[in-house]
């Protein structure tokens, strides 16, 4: 079992739908949870970040945590083709040495049709 | 700097040769972290640094492969002997903290011939 996993996509809405993005992971002791956008030949992009259980909203975007079941998630209202990218879950994992380090999903790709 | 800096951003290697790729992070995060990105994956953990010092790098994926943050600020990894499979974007963040929110650099596309 990957230690992040997302559906890679592609997730195809509609311009001005909700488009919802899922992630799941297996540390249970995981704290820290991340969205990055990632449009192609471009470096990841910070748009959320989210550590306690529940939603967090910034503009059209919403995080929300559920630590019980391992699953966090990401809203975007009012999708633009702008907003056409892959979009990456990271996690902050413990790894074998001990020590804690972030873990990216493989990450969906989302296409807004105009 | 505003942001994360990385050099060179291309960089083509015959197989064998040694290449250094440079990270300078942003202003006053102690926190340095080397990311490989294949394509279609998600960046892979390579190895992290709380000023200078070297905390983890259990993911660097061979002995070639070492890095350095000799002074807390810039970081060189560097890559020895380059392989075939070492083609990838080599990815450089930087945090206020070891858990905390991680900011990308532009990236290093890296492909050995």
């Amino acid at each position: 079992q990957k230690e992040v996993e997302q559906n890679s996509g592609p997730l195809s809405v509609p311009e001005g739908a909700i488009a919802s993005l899922n992630c799941t992971y297996s540390d249970r002791g995981s704290q820290s949870f991340f969205w990055y956008r990632q449009y192609s030949g471009k470096s990841p992009e910070l748009i959320m970040f989210i550590y306690s259980n529940g939603d967090k909203e910034d503009g059209r975007f919403t995080a929300q945590l559920n630590k019980a079941s391992q699953y966090v998630s990401l809203l975007i209202r009012d999708s633009q083709p702008s907003d056409s990218a892959t979009y990456l879950c990271a996690v902050n994992t413990l790894k074998d040495t001990g020590r804690r380090a972030l873990t990216f999903g493989s990450g969906t790709r989302l296409q807004v049709q105009p | 700097g505003a942001g994360v800096s990385q050099s060179p951003r291309y960089k083509v290697a015959k197989r064998g040769q040694d290449v250094a790729l440079r990270c300078d992070p942003i202003s006053g995060h102690v926190s340095l972290f080397w990311y490989q990105q294949a394509l279609g994956q998600g960046p892979e953990f390579l190895t992290y640094f709380q000023n200078e010092a070297q905390l983890d790098k259990s993911g660097l994926p061979s002995d070639r492969f070492f890095a350095e943050r000799p002074e807390g600020s810039v970081s060189t990894l560097k890559i020895q002997r380059t392989q075939q499979e070492d083609s990838a974007v080599y990815l450089c963040a930087s945090s206020f903290g070891l858990t905390g929110e991680q900011y990308f650099g532009p990236g290093t596309r890296l492909t050995v011939t």
